[in-house]
């Protein structure tokens, strides 16, 4: 089993749709996760952290299940800009690293 | 202040050749991770370093691949005897503390490298 996996889409969703991804990871001793955002041929950049009570900055909301080891971000009012990959991400065991997963793709069209 | 900076930002090489990428962190940020990202799959982590000291390599290849953060200089990685599925896009990121903790790696914008 992997150890972060994403469903890697493509969403289409037309202006001000609001969507939802959904990640799972395999380690239950993961203490920390985020979301980033990769547009097409760029580096990857932080988007936000995702915290046990969930937290939302502006459209953007990540929540995460500890028990179901899953993860959520949901993005509302969708904009054209919001096309991009979204990268789920789990610090790894030892503590240093970051794993990613693959990324859902989401195509934001007018 | 400039980011992540890496060079070159393409690379091709023959089979057999060598390929050397680098990675100046950003200021003050003394934490360098290098991840690969082969064609339509994920970021996968391969070294972590801080000045001098590799401090997590396990997912590095076992052979051929080699990593660097010296006290002067930016870091380097190191692809010996190059293979076309070593094809990638190289990403170096930097941070000021350990990523895990923090969840923040400023990333470079990749190191493309093409074996032909």
């Amino acid at each position: 089993r992997k150890e972060v996996e994403q469903d890697p889409g493509p969403f289409n969703v037309p202006e001000g749709a609001t969507v939802a991804f959904n990640c799972t990871y395999s380690n239950s001793a993961s203490q920390s996760f985020f979301w980033y955002r990769q547009d097409c041929r760029k580096e990857p950049k932080l988007l936000m952290s995702v915290y046990s009570s969930g937290n939302e900055d502006g459209r953007f909301t990540a929540q995460l299940n500890r028990a179901s080891q899953y993860i959520s971000l949901l993005i509302r009012d969708s904009k054209l800009s919001d096309s991009a990959t979204y990268l789920c991400v789990v610090a790894s065991n030892s503590g240093y690293a970051l794993n990613f997963g693959k990324g859902t793709s989401l195509l934001v069209t007018p | 202040n400039a980011g992540v900076m890496q060079n070159p930002r393409h690379l091709v090489r023959r089979r057999g050749q060598e390929a050397r990428l680098r990675c100046s962190p950003m200021k003050g940020h003394s934490h360098v991770y290098w991840y690969r990202q082969l064609p339509e799959e994920g970021l996968k982590f391969m070294v972590y370093l801080q000045k001098e000291n590799i401090i997590d390599e396990s997912g590095m290849p076992k052979e051929r691949f080699s990593a660097e953060f010296p006290k002067e200089g930016p870091s380097i990685l190191r692809i010996q005897q190059v293979v076309r599925g070593d094809s990638a896009a190289y990403f170096c990121a930097s941070s000021p503390l350990s990523g895990g903790n923090t969840g923040e790696l400023f990333f470079g914008e990749g190191s493309r490298l093409t074996v032909l």
